[in-house]
C-alpha cells in the first residue's frame, strides 16, 4: 500500500529564514504526491504536487517541493520563512483514495 | 463560489442516537471523501466515491455509512455513534476520481463529539 511520513512532529524556524517540512514517501509504481495546509479552525488547502516532470515544483504562497526518488523523499520549502506560514502541513499520496502524514506544526517566530 | 460545504458544523451527542452529517459541492466533481482527523494520525480516509451510486471503504470504514445517490451529495451516516467516533470530519471532492493527478477540496470540517 502507499504510504507517506512525516518524520517530525514540531519545525521551529525565525521569520526571514529557510524552511523545510519533510516527507518521505513508500509506493509501488509512480508516486503521485501532494502538500496541503491546514490553518487553525479550518479545512485543508491544497498547495502543490507532484505527478511527473520537473523534479522541483513550485506551488502556492512560495513553496517549493523538491521530489527526490533515490530518498523517496518529497520536502517541502520556502526560501524566507512568514509568521503567517505557521500553520499545520500535511504530507500526502494518492492511492484509490488519498493517505496522509500525521502532520508537521510550523511555527515561525518573529 | 466554489466550495464544499459541510454541516453540522459542531455536534454533541450521545453513544447510539443515529446522526448524518451533510456534504455537498458545487463544483461538479466526480469524486467525493469522508476523512476523519484525529492529533497525531493525521486524516485517515473513512470512505470514498468515485461517481454516483460507486463508493467504496477506505482505511477506517467501520462505524459509518456512506451513499451518493446524486454527484453533489455525500452523507455520512453514523447508525449508533460510539466516543471512539469523536472527531473532526472533513469531506472532500476532486474532478475526477480515476484520475490521481487532481488535488482534493476540503469542507470546513464537522467537530463531532459522542458522549
Amino acid at each position: 500500500a502507499q504510504s507517506v511520513a512525516q518524520p517530525e512532529d514540531q519545525v521551529n524556524v525565525a521569520e526571514g529564514n529557510p524552511l523545510t517540512v519533510k516527507c518521505t514517501y513508500s509506493v509501488s509504481g509512480n508516486p503521485y504526491l501532494f502538500w496541503y495546509v491546514q490553518y487553525p479552525n479550518r479545512g485543508l488547502q491544497f498547495l502543490l504536487k507532484y505527478i511527473t516532470g520537473d523534479n522541483l515544483v513550485k506551488g502556492s504562497y512560495g513553496f517549493e517541493a523538491e521530489f527526490n526518488k533515490s530518498q523517496t523523499s518529497f520536502h517541502l520549502k520556502k526560501p524566507s520563512a512568514l509568521v503567517s506560514d505557521s500553520a499545520l502541513y500535511f504530507c500526502a499520496v494518492r492511492d484509490k483514495g488519498m493517505r496522509f502524514g500525521a502532520g508537521t506544526r510550523l511555527t515561525v517566530k518573529p | 463560489e466554489a466550495q464544499v460545504t459541510q454541516n453540522p458544523r459542531y455536534l454533541i451527542t450521545v453513544t447510539g442516537k443515529k446522526l448524518t452529517v451533510t456534504c455537498s459541492q458545487n463544483m461538479n466533481h466526480e469524486y467525493m471523501s469522508w476523512y476523519r482527523q484525529d492529533p497525531g494520525l493525521g486524516l485517515r480516509q473513512i470512505y470514498y466515491s468515485m461517481n454516483v451510486e460507486v463508493t467504496d471503504k477506505g482505511d477506517v470504514p467501520e462505524g459509518y455509512k456512506v451513499s451518493r445517490k446524486e454527484k453533489r451529495n455525500f452523507p455520512l451516516i453514523l447508525e449508533s455513534p460510539s466516543p471512539n467516533q469523536t472527531s473532526l470530519y472533513f469531506c472532500a471532492s476532486s474532478l475526477n476520481g480515476l484520475a490521481a493527478s487532481y488535488e482534493q477540496y476540503f469542507g470546513p470540517g464537522t467537530r463531532l463529539t459522542v458522549t
